[in-house]
């Protein structure tokens, strides 16, 4: 079965630093392009970063830029966001979602999420 | 940046009713690039619609997608007490890859 679990989420202080993981099985990870996507509470989704198979290429969406640091390890099968800088309004909850690949442009599956709740 | 704006925000209708979920883009882009996902609460999206009107694996044929350039349309055909749910669309065409605010499918 593919399956994306998140964790790493929790509560952190106003300009707190948090890391979160994504551990992928059922699938080989190093072959898929990985994102990170974000729903503050009762809201809509925000894509936030994009890595590459091989972390070649990364993108960020402007809230993302210069706080958030996507990565991977292929060899752990684990996607990570750093996040700097926390916000309250940095407050949602946090997807891992794999894709796109040529051809299928899809975010699919997701990871079930975790909640990164910033406050003092 | 291409905006995504879905309409209506709410749609209110009975089990067994058609729903017509609208998804408009700012700019003109390939079918190729438009998603559909659907959630419920408490979940993570789940991915319905593919290149515009592909269903993806494991979703009933009372859903089904249409539309090209700037206009899309998610449609279910008869509604069923599991369908009630929020919907999004989603582009792929350029970065950011933006997703529509939502629709709001719930029983009347």
């Amino acid at each position: 079965e593919v399956q994306l679990v998140e964790s790493g989420g929790g509560l952190v202080q106003p300009g707190g630093s948090l890391r979160l993981s994504c551990a992928a099985s059922g699938f080989t990870f190093s072959t898929y392009s990985m994102n990170w996507v974000r729903q503050a509470p009762g809201k809509g989704l925000e894509w936030l970063s994009y890595i590459t198979r091989s972390s070649a290429t990364i993108t960020y969406s402007d809230s993302a830029k210069g706080r958030f640091t996507i990565s991977r390890d292929n060899d752990k099968n684990s996607l990570y966001l750093q996040l700097n800088s926390l916000r309250d309004d940095d407050t949602a909850v946090y997807y891992c979602a794999r894709g796109p690949m040529p051809g299928r442009f899809v975010f699919d599956p997701w990871g079930q999420g975790t909640l990164v709740t910033v406050s003092s | 940046e291409i905006v995504l704006t879905q309409s209506p925000g709410t749609l209110s209708l009975s089990p067994g009713d058609r729903a017509t979920l609208s998804c408009r883009a700012s700019q003109r882009i390939s079918s190729s690039y438009l998603a559909w996902y659907q959630q419920k609460p408490g979940q993570a999206p789940r991915l319905l619609i593919f290149d515009a009107s592909s269903r993806a694996t494991g979703i009933p044929d009372r859903f089904s997608g249409s539309g090209s350039g700037t206009d899309f349309t998610l449609t279910i055909s008869r509604l069923e007490p599991e369908d009630f749910a929020v919907y999004y669309c989603q582009h792929f065409a350029t970065s950011p890859w933006t997703f529509g605010q939502g629709t709001k499918v719930e029983i009347k």
